[in-house]
């Protein structure tokens, strides 16, 4: 079983309407927690930080659920420039270092 | 402006011919590391470096090498290139591994 693991999509998603999804994770002492986005073969980059009470930046809401382990990202009145690839990021302890745990990511197609 | 930086940004070499993928971060990072991404498998880690002169293996470090002489730099070392590592590599920094990673623009790689 992978240790971060995502549906891959894709979600087709309307202009303007709301797109939800999860990611699970395996390891229960897991630390850290992030969305990431990236666009076709390009980096990856942060879209945010998910915190244990849930956070919002501004359409994008994300919320972590420590007892299921999983994390979700909800994206309202989607734009066509949120198409892209959406990572799930947790982060483990290896020593006193942490180490990053990817999931494979899960694509959003915004249509017109 | 902080940033990593990979070189070369594509490369298309010959099986068996020794290259190096430097990476180069500017935010005195003291956590670096290397993963790869393949269709369908998300970023797998190679390679990763507390700190200069400690490195460690990731998931799948066959077939490479890294050094860490330096903070700022880690470079990717393959020594014999082999058509099955052919793919899409990214440098990454992160403050400690547990706080925002930091990408480099990728390098595309291709092994014939």
């Amino acid at each position: 079983r992978k240790e971060v693991e995502q549906d891959p999509g894709p979600f087709n998603v309307p202009e303007g309407a709301t797109v939800a999804f999860n990611c699970t994770y395996s390891n229960s002492a897991s630390q850290s927690f992030f969305w990431y986005r990236q666009d076709c073969r390009k980096e990856p980059k942060l879209l945010m930080s998910v915190y244990s009470s849930g956070n919002e930046d501004g359409r994008f809401t994300a919320q972590l659920n420590r007892a299921s382990q999983y994390i979700s990202l909800l994206i309202r009145d989607s734009k066509l420039s949120d198409s892209a690839t959406y990572l799930c990021v947790v982060t483990s302890t290896t020593d006193s270092w942490g180490k990053f745990q990817f999931g494979a990511g899960t694509q959003v197609v915004v249509t017109p | 402006e902080a940033q990593v930086t990979q070189n070369p940004r594509y490369l298309i070499t010959v099986t068996g011919k020794k290259l190096t993928v430097t990476c180069s971060q500017n935010m005195n990072h003291e956590y670096m590391s290397w993963y790869r991404q393949d269709p369908g498998l998300g970023l797998r880690q190679i390679y990763y470096s507390m700190n200069v002169e400690v490195t460690d293996k990731g998931d799948v470090p066959e077939g490479y090498k890294v050094s860490r002489k330096e903070k700022r730099n880690f470079p990717l070392i393959l020594e014999s290139p082999s058509p099955n590592q052919t793919s899409l590599y990214f440098c990454a920094s992160s403050r400690d591994g547990y706080t925002e990673a930091f990408f480099g623009q990728g390098t595309r790689l291709t092994v014939v």
